[in-house]
């Protein structure tokens, strides 16, 4: 029933991993987003994708790689992790790529790198 | 350049009090919409209210209200009468044209029984 669902809740992992974090909406909507959340509270958006199409793509490290297999679902595949990558991160949809749009979040991803 | 300014940080207020929650935005854009949205202890984010530039009625809705001022470049969140269940981090947002959304700070809030 969950409208946004993200997985894993809590990821705890060593420097220099990848990992993936999964995301899947059942609103029909056809824009996903990623946005991390520092250890103040700042949101900031790192992508958007309309219809599994990249349309918006923050000052992000390469290390972080988006992929839209189809327009519910968003994952998010990060390379070899860094101290700096702590946060939490955030998935969220809209019903379509608009300013007005209204954004549903998931639950949002602990990660944790040691 | 968009920026959304939430000065407060944190604060405290005794159940039953009200609470403003003040949200300062800039932008150059005449077409925008600004957005409260509510962080609970839970973690997730959830949508409140999402108001457009041309439209500046105030907003009530239960014991949350909403004071938009285009000539202050405000939009204020009050909660009347506050409850332990509205302790949580708020934060007020600002979309416009290039489809982002620009986050303010965030305010805590915890509502002391």
């Amino acid at each position: 029933d969950t409208a946004v669902s993200q997985t894993p809740k809590y990821l705890v992992t060593q420097m220099g991993n990848d990992k993936s974090i999964k995301c899947e909406q059942n609103l029909g909507h056809d824009t996903m987003y990623w946005y991390k959340q520092d250890s103040k509270k700042f949101l900031k958006i790192m992508f958007s994708y309309n219809n599994k199409e990249l349309i918006i793509n923050e000052t992000v490290p390469n290390r972080f790689s988006p992929k839209s297999p189809d327009k519910a679902h968003l994952n998010l595949h990060i390379n070899s992790l860094e101290l700096g990558d702590s946060a939490v991160y955030f998935c969220a949809s809209s019903q379509d790529n608009g300013y007005n749009e209204k954004l549903f979040f998931g639950s949002g991803t602990q990660l944790s790198v040691l | 350049a968009q920026k959304v300014t939430q000065a407060q940080t944190e604060i405290s207020v005794v159940e039953k009090e009200d609470v403003t929650l003040d949200c300062v935005y800039e932008t150059r854009d005449t077409t925008y919409y600004l957005f409260w949205y509510k962080q609970p202890p839970s973690g997730e984010l959830v949508f409140l209210i999402r108001r457009n530039s041309f439209d500046e009625q105030n907003e009530i809705s239960g014991r949350y209200s909403w004071n938009f001022q285009k000539s202050t470049s405000s939009f204020n969140f009050t909660i009347t009468a506050s409850q332990v269940v509205d302790s949580a981090v708020y934060f007020c947002a600002l979309s416009s044209t290039g489809n982002q959304f620009y986050f303010g700070t965030g305010t805590s809030l915890t509502v002391i029984p």
